[in-house]
C-alpha cells in the first residue's frame, strides 16, 4: 500500500521569505510524486511532478520540489513567498504499475502574511 | 484550450435520493478519474475510467457507480444518498499513457449536499 504524509496542517510565512511545505511518502518501488494547490471553492491545480531524473523539479508559479529517495521526501519550496500563494497544498504519490489513482496527503494550509 | 469541466456546480439532495454528476475531460484525454473530498477525510479515489471501461475503483460501496461515454465524458451516480456523502466531488482527466507518467488535471468540482 502507498501513503503520503504531510506533517504540518498549517505553515505560516511572511511575504518575501522562503517557504517549505513538507511531504514524505511510503511506496513499494519507485514513486511518481506530484504537488497540487487548491484555492477556496476551486479544484486542484497541478504544480509539478517528479517522475525520474534530476532530483530538483521546477514547476509553475516559481515553485520547486526536491526528491530525496533516502529520506523518502518530496518537499515543496519557493524562494520568496507571495500573499497570493496562500492556499491548500496537496502532495500525492502514484506507482508506475497497477492502479493509476493518486494517493493524496492530508493537505497543508499555507498562510502568507503581508 | 478548455480545461476539465464539471456540472452542476452545486447539488442539493435528500437522503435516499440519487445524484448524477457529470464531467467533460480535456480534449484528447481518454482517462477520467473521480475523487471525493469530504471534510475530515481528505481526498479519496473513487473510480477510474478509460476507453469507456471502468479500470479501477477505490474503497467505496457499490452505490457509487458511473460510466464513460464514447466522447470520453463521464458520469458519476450515487444511489441511496446518505448524509456522509456530502462532499466536493472532483473529476480529473489525463492522457492514457502506457508508463503511467501522465498528469491528472482536475475540474472545479461539484459540491454535493445531502440533507
Amino acid at each position: 500500500a502507498q501513503s503520503v504524509a504531510q506533517p504540518e496542517d498549517q505553515v505560516n510565512v511572511a511575504e518575501g521569505n522562503p517557504l517549505t511545505v513538507k511531504c514524505t511518502y511510503s511506496v513499494s518501488g519507485n514513486p511518481y510524486l506530484f504537488w497540487y494547490v487548491q484555492y477556496p471553492n476551486r479544484g486542484l491545480q497541478f504544480l509539478l511532478k517528479y517522475i525520474t531524473g534530476d532530483n530538483l523539479v521546477k514547476g509553475s508559479y516559481g515553485f520547486e520540489a526536491e526528491f530525496n529517495k533516502s529520506q523518502t521526501s518530496f518537499h515543496l519550496k519557493k524562494p520568496s513567498a507571495l500573499v497570493s500563494d496562500s492556499a491548500l497544498y496537496f502532495c500525492a504519490v502514484r506507482v508506475p504499475t497497477g492502479r493509476r489513482a493518486l494517493t493524496f496527503g492530508s493537505g497543508t494550509r499555507l498562510q502568507v502574511q503581508p | 484550450e478548455a480545461g476539465v469541466t464539471q456540472s452542476p456546480t452545486h447539488l442539493i439532495k435528500t437522503r435516499g435520493q440519487q445524484a448524477t454528476l457529470r464531467c467533460s475531460p480535456i480534449s484528447g484525454h481518454t482517462s477520467v478519474y473521480w475523487y471525493q473530498q469530504a471534510l475530515g477525510l481528505g481526498l479519496q479515489f473513487l473510480l477510474w475510467y478509460d476507453e469507456g471501461e471502468e479500470r479501477n475503483r477505490g474503497n467505496f460501496p457499490p452505490r457509487f457507480s458511473g460510466r464513460q461515454f464514447p466522447n470520453y465524458s463521464s458520469e458519476l451516480n450515487v444511489n441511496a444518498l446518505e448524509l456522509e456523502d456530502s462532499a466536493l466531488y472532483l473529476c480529473a482527466s489525463s492522457l492514457r499513457g502506457g508508463t503511467g507518467t501522465d498528469t491528472q488535471y482536475f475540474g472545479p468540482g461539484t459540491r454535493l449536499t445531502v440533507l
